[in-house]
């Protein structure tokens, strides 16, 4: 059972234009949400983090909005920047201790110069 | 502090042997965790320790597998008798408690073949 699903496995964006990634999780018992970007040969950066108890959420160019009773949440990245490339992938920490992150597939970003 | 630390980037051995990775998480970070990644998937949970301590491990991480910290500082993950279904990228990260706020850390990883 995939509880963090990102549907689209690609997202090609004019660099300067705004880039949206989608993630929809099932489990409403998360309490909060993590955005990372992932380069090849690289482990996963932490981008950003949401509560369960806002609806958005703010860092520079990016920003995460979480709609609860759609049990989804997406990450804005404006302006988009051909270094923004990159695979960014949702997580939700799962378990008492919440020592377990839920990943989904991820969305490869290309930002077009 | 140069971040989360894995050994070796890249490992290949015949299916059979054992290997052992190691991972240095940030020195005053009090969790970390084992994670494992195959193509196009994003990575699965393995294990997670807080200070010395195992606190929860992954229907993922069989018999086979085994992970250590000792004295809360660095880990190991062992691999015995390795399958070719063990190929993928080994990742381990740490966090100062749960990680809401700055996320964990994640090291390099360590991609493991098996022939």
């Amino acid at each position: 059972d995939q509880q963090v699903k990102q549907n689209s496995p690609s997202l090609s964006v004019q660099e300067g234009r705004i880039s949206i990634l989608n993630c929809d999780y099932t489990n409403s018992m998360f309490d909060y949400f993590l955005w990372y970007k992932k380069y090849p040969a690289e482990g996963p950066t932490f981008l950003i983090s949401i509560s369960s108890i806002k609806d958005k959420n703010e860092d520079g160019r990016f920003t995460v909005f979480l709609n609860k009773s759609a049990k989804h949440l997406s990450l804005h990245i404006v302006p988009s920047q051909p270094g923004d490339s990159a695979v960014y992938f949702c997580a939700a920490p799962y378990g008492g201790s919440q020592g377990n992150l839920i990943f989904g597939k991820g969305t490869k970003l290309s930002v077009k110069p | 502090d140069t971040g989360v630390s894995q050994d070796p980037r890249h490992k290949i051995t015949k299916r059979g042997q054992n290997v052992t990775f190691r991972c240095d998480p940030i020195s005053e970070h009090n969790r970390l965790y084992w994670y494992r990644q195959t193509l196009g998937q994003g990575p699965e949970f393995l294990t997670y320790f807080q200070n010395e301590a195992q606190l929860e491990k992954s229907r993922l991480l069989s018999d086979r597998f085994s992970a250590e910290r000792p004295k809360g500082s660095f880990s190991t993950l062992e691999i015995q008798r390795t399958e070719q279904g063990d190929s993928a990228m080994y990742l381990c990260a740490s966090s100062q408690g749960a990680g809401k706020v700055d996320g964990y850390t994640f090291g390099s990883g360590t991609r493991l073949t098996v022939v």
